[in-house]
């Protein structure tokens, strides 16, 4: 059975900062994984998908790298600015129907 | 294109009384899920649909909940009776259909339940 750990379950940082969330997933018969935020009392939006032949994705100031062997994807944010603060999730891609498997997310917060 | 709508937003219940939420999906999208978040965790699946057949329910508590998508685009979640703890967000997100690899879920608001 899947199961998908984020670590650390909460970051504070000075704005302008670079770092880096982990996810760790136990599985590796992924599909894909994917990178999401969410703002309070907000929907989920995806910010990055990084198929299972792939090795990294890049958007803007978010690169995020699947390691399937190990195990592990990290999000990394370059230059960190307080409208990044919200909450990241990662999820995995598997199953025979294709089910999304949630860790239970960052709480980052930006500070100006 | 529109994104996936939810209705209501909020619902504030008495346990063991029921519920209802509406989802309407993006238009071509023929997987519909309903995920529910409680506080503090990620989202779990309940139920995932492709057009109008259940392909996966089986996280759903069946003994009080159901859901069923007529003519294969809006689907509908109820809870019944409700017990108080089901008080999360209910998520409906909708994805193409295609290869399982490129598959990109898009969500909607949620709904909000909170049950006293």
């Amino acid at each position: 059975k899947q199961e998908v750990t984020q670590i650390p379950a909460a970051l504070s940082v000075p704005e302008g900062e670079n770092l880096v969330l982990n996810c760790s997933f136990t599985d590796s018969a992924i599909y894909n994984l994917q990178w999401f935020r969410q703002d309070p009392g907000k929907g989920l939006t995806s910010l990055l998908l990084i198929q299972s032949s792939q090795r990294e994705q890049t958007s803007g100031r978010l690169n995020a790298s699947l390691d399937k062997s190990s195990g592990r994807s990290t999000l990394y944010i370059a230059a960190s600015q307080p409208g990044d603060s919200a909450t990241y999730l990662c999820a995995g891609l598997g199953g025979s129907q294709g089910n999304l498997i949630f860790g239970k997310g960052t709480k980052l917060s930006v500070k100006p | 294109e529109a994104g996936v709508a939810q209705s209501p937003r909020y619902k504030i219940i008495e346990k063991r009384q029921s519920v209802a939420f509406w989802c309407n999906p993006i238009s071509g999208h023929a997987t519909l899920y309903w995920y529910q978040q409680i506080l503090g965790q990620g989202p779990k699946l309940l139920i995932q649909f492709q057009n109008n057949g259940v392909v996966d329910d089986s996280q759903l508590p069946k003994d009080r909940f159901s859901a069923e998508r007529l003519k294969g685009v809006d689907s509908t979640l109820k809870i019944q009776p409700a017990k108080l703890e089901d008080s999360a967000v209910y998520l409906c997100a909708s994805s193409r259909q295609g290869t399982l690899g490129a598959n990109v879920l898009t969500f909607g608001a949620g709904s909000r339940l909170t049950v006293l």
